[in-house]
């Protein structure tokens, strides 16, 4: 299987501030069809997960641009130029190179 | 845009098989794949598996000899079974669909799922 590993767990910002997750793949992500299988959701108190970025560094609809991914092969990072209160929740890594897909453990955003 | 509107019992015993439906609003039922993913209490996501409308179907090998997904594509619904299920399946149980390349855009409430004798 897949692992992915993310830091830090736990993550306290104050609004306004930067943030930064990091994910780190023990494969590389990238698929023999040239996308690289990388997902960022956040999962806000009491809700279910929504897709933020997509293929690394594609943000979904809707998302504000103060999200951004980056990275290749097996290293990535989420990161939210000034967090806002809404951004409160827990961040998940995601990778659909090979079965089974799996997630990250999480990392929880407080203000 | 795609709505995923699920259900099923959210109370079982060990040994039961748990058993849920998930209902696909708007969007293209054949170009997506349909996904179960569960969240024990307080815990992270885990994938269970996916069916694509062909019917072939992909299951989680922690969970591959007791889960089965189904589709009804005249209805426009999928489903999960996972039997003998135990205290360690009690958990929040999402359905949701995924593109390639996309991920899992879009997501059903999530159910829990309680076993408990």
């Amino acid at each position: 299987d897949v692992v992915m590993t993310q830091t830090p767990l736990s993550l306290s910002v104050t609004l306004g501030q930067p943030a930064s997750i990091s994910c780190k793949s023990s494969r590389s992500l990238r698929h023999s069809d040239g996308k690289t299988c990388l997902y960022w959701y956040l999962q806000k108190p009491g809700q279910s997960p929504q897709l933020l970025i997509y293929q690394v560094s594609n943000r979904f609809s809707g998302v504000p641009d103060r999200f951004s991914g980056s990275g290749s092969g097996t290293d990535f990072t989420l990161k939210i130029s000034r967090v806002e209160a809404d951004d409160v929740g827990i961040y998940y890594c995601m990778q659909s190179v090979q079965f089974p897909y799996n997630f990250g453990q999480g990392t929880k955003l407080e203000i | 845009q795609v709505q995923l509107q699920q259900w099923g019992a959210g109370l079982l015993k060990p040994s039961e098989t748990l058993s849920l439906t998930c209902a696909v609003y708007g969007g293209s039922f054949t170009g997506h794949y349909w996904c179960w993913i569960r969240q024990p209490p307080g815990k992270g996501l885990e994938w269970i598996g996916e069916i694509h409308h062909s019917g072939d179907a992909k299951y989680n090998p922690s969970l591959k000899s007791r889960v089965t997904i189904s589709v009804d594509t005249s209805k426009n619904e999928f489903s999960l079974m996972l039997n003998s299920v135990t205290v360690a399946d009690t958990a929040v149980y999402y359905c949701a669909s995924f593109l390639w390349g996309l991920g899992f855009d879009y997501w059903g409430r999530g159910d829990l799922v309680t076993v408990s004798s």
